[in-house]
């Protein structure tokens, strides 16, 4: 039962450049999230996904994507990378618990 | 709109003395309050919520409406508590908001 997982893990992109983030969980869990993660800043919400086929705009969505390709996966897609983006990327999941399971982080810098 | 302040970047205490994390929040309606710790190089996990009015590894957290409060506190710190503290607030389970964290550093 690995929980949630991220790939990749480290990721230097240059200003311009597109990625796709990927993250899994194998819990069952109906909700899934993309946070990034500032100095100072703590948490911020970018996106979220309360089922299967449903995505909503979190606290700061611009400049992203997301899909919500089956239960288990919840992807964050960065489609002209801008410095700003530097972050620590984190995804998580929860269950009927509303206990947040969160995955290790993916380190983007953007140059 | 910040929904959750957490006043402290930075919170050393000696072991063996009390400690209390602020966390103060913003919401209208009946919030779900939550605790998030994050020991180093560990993921960032569940520490307490309100709603199960829990004590963890010796924390506790008291809902105060009237001051919109949440503060985490222990009375006798530990070396293994230093770590980031998260105070998390929830609107109808789907959208959660995150304070700002405070960083706690128990001295030997």
């Amino acid at each position: 039962n690995a929980g949630v997982t991220q790939t990749p893990k480290f990721q230097v992109l240059k200003t311009g450049q597109s990625m796709t983030l990927q993250c899994a969980q194998d819990m069952n869990h109906n909700s899934m999230y993309w946070y990034r993660q500032d100095p100072g800043m703590g948490l911020r919400l970018i996106y979220y996904s309360a089922s299967e086929g449903t995505t909503d705009k979190g606290e700061v969505p611009n400049g992203y994507n997301v899909s919500r390709l089956n239960k288990r996966e919840f992807s964050l897609r960065l489609e002209s990378a801008a410095p700003s983006q530097t972050s620590v990327y984190f995804c998580a999941s929860t269950g009927t618990s509303y206990e947040q399971y969160f995955g290790p982080g993916t380190r983007l810098t953007v140059t | 709109a910040q929904r959750v302040t957490q006043p402290e970047k930075l919170l050393s205490v000696f072991k063996g003395a009390p400690v209390e994390l602020k966390c103060n929040y913003s919401y209208s309606g009946s919030p779900e309050l939550f605790w998030y710790v994050q020991y180093s190089r560990q993921r960032l996990q569940l520490l307490l919520r309100h709603i199960s009015r829990e004590s963890i590894k010796g924390f506790t957290a008291d809902l105060n409406k009237g001051e919109t409060s949440f503060h985490l506190k222990k009375p006798f710190a530990q070396e293994e508590d230093s770590a980031m503290y998260y105070c998390a607030l929830s609107e109808s389970f789907n959208k959660f908001y995150f304070g700002s964290g405070t960083k706690l550093n128990v001295k030997p």
